[in-house]
Formats: structure tokens, sequence, C-alpha cells
């Protein structure tokens, strides 16, 4: 069965701190693909980063990195120095081809609220 | 490059009636698109899966006779709420694939269209 699990609900954290959201997943497929999004008020999901089961490196992008774990299936995201427009609610979702479609698995979320 | 707009963005219509969403792929042919529904501080679920020329995959439980979807053309699906009810309102969101990117799996998603059924 394919399944993504985000455990934390909701977090608070005061500006400038730094927060990491949780992504588990799991899968049978070797090849898969997971991908993290931002979802602002307005609804629109943002990309924020796509990650093939081959590769394992970690990424920083600014001030996002992401940590990608085969041996634990986790595929966490930190942003470092948040800021108030880092609140939104952010989506772990997994991609594999089982059944022949591409289906994605989203996880529940996880609602960030960044206090100035 | 691979842009997905959603028409209207905004819907309120009265219960009973039928509705229809566009989902337009800009600037590729999507062979296959996704329709998606989010209830309010929910994650999103996955409606159906249509592929162009052929009709739609329903996921279980989503009413193929309620939410009738149409995958003419290789930039167009469209969405029908038929006979909507209030418990129909939600924010739905298309998806669209790009089979000739290098990124297959990747799925780009519209803006949305929150519709309300009064």
């Amino acid at each position: 069965a394919q399944k993504v699990t985000q455990a934390q609900t909701e977090i608070s954290v005061v500006e400038k701190e730094d927060v990491t959201l949780d992504c588990v997943y799991e899968t049978r497929d070797t090849t898969y693909y997971l991908f993290w999004y931002k979802q602002p008020p307005s609804g629109e999901l943002v990309f924020l980063i796509r990650r093939n089961s081959f590769d394992e490196q970690n990424e920083i992008s600014g001030r996002y990195s992401w940590n990608f774990q085969k041996s634990t299936s986790s595929f966490n995201f930190t942003i470092t120095a948040s800021q108030v427009v880092d609140s939104a609610v952010y989506f772990c979702a997994l991609s594999t081809t089982t059944s022949g479609t591409y289906k994605y698995i989203f996880g529940t979320g996880t609602r960030l609220k960044v206090l100035a | 490059g691979a842009v997905v707009s959603q028409h209207p963005s905004r819907v309120i219509c009265k219960s009973g009636t039928s509705v229809k969403i566009e989902c337009r792929s800009l600037d590729f042919q999507a062979t296959t698109m996704f329709w998606y529904r989010q209830f309010p501080k929910q994650s999103l679920m996955l409606m159906a899966t249509s592929n162009e020329g052929s009709k739609a995959t329903y996921e279980q439980g989503v009413e193929k006779d309620k939410f009738l979807i149409n995958h003419a053309s290789l930039t167009l699906s469209t969405l029908t709420v038929t006979s909507a009810h209030p418990e129909d309102s939600s924010f739905y969101i298309c998806s669209a694939r790009d089979p000739l990117r290098g990124h297959s799996y990747e799925q780009y998603f519209g803006p949305g269209t929150r519709l309300t059924v009064t």
C-alpha cells in the first residue's frame, strides 16, 4: 500500500526560528518520486521540490532544505530562519507508477504558523 | 512552462443546478489530467484521472454520474458537478501531466476553483 504520513497537524513558531516538517512514506515500488508543496491561503499549490528514489542527496535552496533518507522512508523539510510569509499548509506527496498511473498520494498536510 | 489554468476561480450556484469547471494546459499537451477535491483544512482527495479521448477513471466512492469529467482535447478537461447540493461545496483542483517532460511523474497544478452551492 502507498501512504504518506505527516504526523504534525499544526506547528507554531516565532519568526527566525528553524522548523522541520516531517514526512514519512510507504511504498513497495523501487522507483518513485517525492514532492513538497506549499499551499498559502489563496489555495494555489506551490511546487517546492521533487526528489526521485535513486537520489538521496540532500538539497538546499535558500532557507529551505530537505533531508531524504530511504532507510527510514522519510523526506523531511526544514525552513531556516522562518518568516511570517512561510505561514501556509505544507503537503508532502508520493508518486509511483502503480497500476500504470502516476497518481499522487498526499499527506494530510502540516499547517505552519510563523508568528511575528 | 507547464502552466495549468482553471476557470472559473470562484463560482456560486443554486442547489439543483449544474456547474462546469474547466482545466486547461496552456503551454503543453496533457494526455492525463487529474481532478482533486479539498475540504477546508483537509488534504487533497483524488476524484478521478482523465485521459484524453477515453473515459475517466474514478476513485472509489466518487459518484460518476454526479461528477462528469470530459477530456476531449489534449489541453482541456472539464468537470461538471450535476445537480449540485450544498455538500458539494468545496475547493476543486485540477492537475496535468506532461509526458514529454523528463520528470513524467510530476503533476502541474491549476490554481483551483472554489465552488459554493447555496
